[in-house]
C-alpha cells in the first residue's frame, strides 16, 4: 500500500541555518509528491511538487526539494530559514485512481530558534 | 489568485447535532475532495466526488457523512449526527488536473 513516512516529528533549527526535513515514500510506481505547509492555525500551502523529468524541483518561499528514486525519498530543503517559517510540513503522495486522493505523512513540527 | 473557501472558519455543536461544512472550490475545477485533521494526528482522505457522485470514499466516511453540490459554486459535507470523535480541522480541495490545492478548513468541536 502507498504509504508516507517523515521519520522527524519535531525539529528545531536557528534562524539563519539551513533545513532539511525527510521524507520517504512508498509507492509501485512513479510517484507524484508533494510537500505541503500549514502554519498555526491555518490551511494546507502547496510548497512544491514532483511529476517528473529534473529531479531537483523549486517552491515557493525559496524552498526545494529533491526527488531521489533509489532512496524513495523527497527531501525538503532551504538554505536559510526565516522566523517565518515556523509550522508544520508536510509530504504527501498522489495515489492514482478515479478519485487520485493525497495521502500524507505524519508531518513535521519546525520551530526556529532567534 | 483563485482560492478554495470554507465557511464557517470554526463550528462548535452538540454531540447528535447535525452540521454542515460549505466549500467553494477554484471556480474550473471539477473533482472535490474533503479530508480531516484529528488534533495532533494526520491529514486524512474523506471522500472524493466527481460529476455530481461519490467517486471514492474512506472507512471513517460511514452513513453520517454526505456530500453534495447543491449549485455551480458550492460543495458541502454534512454530518447528520456528530459524535465527540468528530471533532477536527475539516479541509476541502479541489483539483483540475493533479495538483490539489486546498481550503484554510473548518474546525469542527463537538461537545
Amino acid at each position: 500500500a502507498q504509504s508516507v513516512t517523515q521519520p522527524d516529528i519535531h525539529i528545531t533549527v536557528s534562524e539563519g541555518a539551513s533545513l532539511e526535513l525527510r521524507c520517504n515514500y512508498s509507492y509501485g510506481a512513479t510517484p507524484y509528491l508533494f510537500w505541503y505547509v500549514q502554519s498555526p492555525g491555518q490551511g494546507l500551502q502547496l510548497l512544491l511538487k514532483y511529476f517528473s523529468g529534473d529531479t531537483l524541483v523549486q517552491g515557493i518561499k525559496g524552498f526545494e526539494a529533491e526527488f531521489k528514486r533509489s532512496q524513495s525519498s523527497f527531501n525538503l530543503r532551504k538554505p536559510s530559514v526565516h522566523w517565518s517559517d515556523a509550522a508544520e510540513y508536510f509530504c504527501a503522495v498522489l495515489k492514482h485512481s478515479s478519485a487520485s486522493k493525497i495521502i500524507f505523512g505524519s508531518g513535521t513540527r519546525l520551530s526556529i530558534r532567534p | 489568485e483563485p482560492e478554495v473557501t470554507q465557511t464557517p472558519s470554526h463550528q462548535v455543536t452538540q454531540m447528535g447535532q447535525e452540521v454542515i461544512l460549505r466549500c467553494v472550490p477554484i471556480s474550473n475545477h471539477l473533482y472535490f475532495y474533503w479530508y480531516r485533521q484529528i488534533l495532533g494526528q494526520k491529514v486524512e482522505f474523506l471522500v472524493s466526488f466527481y460529476n455530481n457522485e461519490i467517486s471514492e470514499k474512506s472507512e471513517i466516511f460511514d452513513d453520517q457523512f454526505s456530500v453534495e453540490r447543491p449549485d455551480g459554486s458550492n460543495f458541502t459535507l454534512k454530518i447528520r449526527s456528530t459524535k465527540l470523535e468528530d471533532s477536527a480541522m475539516y479541509f476541502c480541495a479541489s483539483r483540475a488536473t493533479d495538483t490539489q490545492y486546498f481550503g484554510p478548513g473548518t474546525r469542527l468541536t463537538v461537545l
